[in-house]
């Protein structure tokens, strides 16, 4: 099945500054690629995707870069505010058994420091 | 407009009792999902179904039970409640799958989950 991991698990970064969170997939044949903001007490909430037929997407402050060749994909955010504080998981599509769905990483705890 | 709403927002439950967490979506979704999140980790697939009367497991179904009678609900049961389910629950619901370049529609919506803690 797919194996992916994101790093770091936790980014503190001044207001107004721009973070970055990556992460790695295992399966080749994944072609979805979402993330996803998570508030505290909540359910995930899709933030930007992307597809694999696609090298980077932007919207607003917030961008995604694909590298297929490397099996990574990347997450950035600028101009960093408060409420940009939560967690945030990246995800590819589940291959094996059958299964769909998605393979999320572990979370990344995105701290905006005023 | 309600997308995906999952009930109990809270559980507590003894070592082998049973319970069933309640999901329903008003979006016409095809693909519904359950998933658990344990504490520093990503959200583990449980169950899916493509539609009603088809549901497949998904990364960890053991101690799980789900049925989709119709397209609005999807119901999952716990039978014999043991401290490892202790978790976050979150039921999610996309139009399409996820699967197929160039395909639309396959965003997943997430419930708010469901907070179960076995003792």
């Amino acid at each position: 099945g797919e194996n992916v991991e994101q790093h770091p698990s936790t980014l503190s970064v001044q207001e107004g500054d721009s973070a970055v969170i990556k992460c790695t997939y295992s399966d080749s044949a994944s072609n979805y690629f979402p993330w996803y903001k998570q508030e505290l007490g909540k359910g995930p909430q899709l933030i930007i995707d992307i597809r694999s037929n696609v090298g980077e997407k932007k919207d607003q402050r917030i961008a995604v870069t694909l590298n297929k060749t490397a099996k990574h994909f990347s997450l950035h955010i600028t101009e960093t505010q408060p409420e940009d504080s939560a967690v945030y998981f990246c995800a590819a599509t589940f291959r094996g058994g059958g299964a769909d769905g998605l393979t999320f990483g572990k979370g990344t705890h995105l701290i905006i420091q005023p | 407009n309600a997308g995906v709403t999952q009930t109990p927002k809270f559980r507590i439950l003894k070592i082998g009792q049973s319970m069933t967490l309640q999901c329903t979506q008003d979006m016409n979704h095809n693909y519904m999902y359950w998933y658990r999140q344990d504490p520093g980790m990503g959200l583990k697939l449980i169950y899916y179904s493509v539609g009603a009367g088809i549901t497949d497991k998904g990364e960890v179904p053991n101690g799980y039970n789900v049925s989709r009678s119709t397209t609005e609900d999807f119901p999952l049961r716990l039978e014999l409640a043991a401290p490892s389910q202790t978790s976050v629950y979150f039921c999610a619901s996309s139009y399409l799958g996820t699967g197929g370049v160039g395909r639309s529609g396959n965003t997943i919506y997430f419930g708010e989950g469901s907070w179960l803690t076995v003792v």
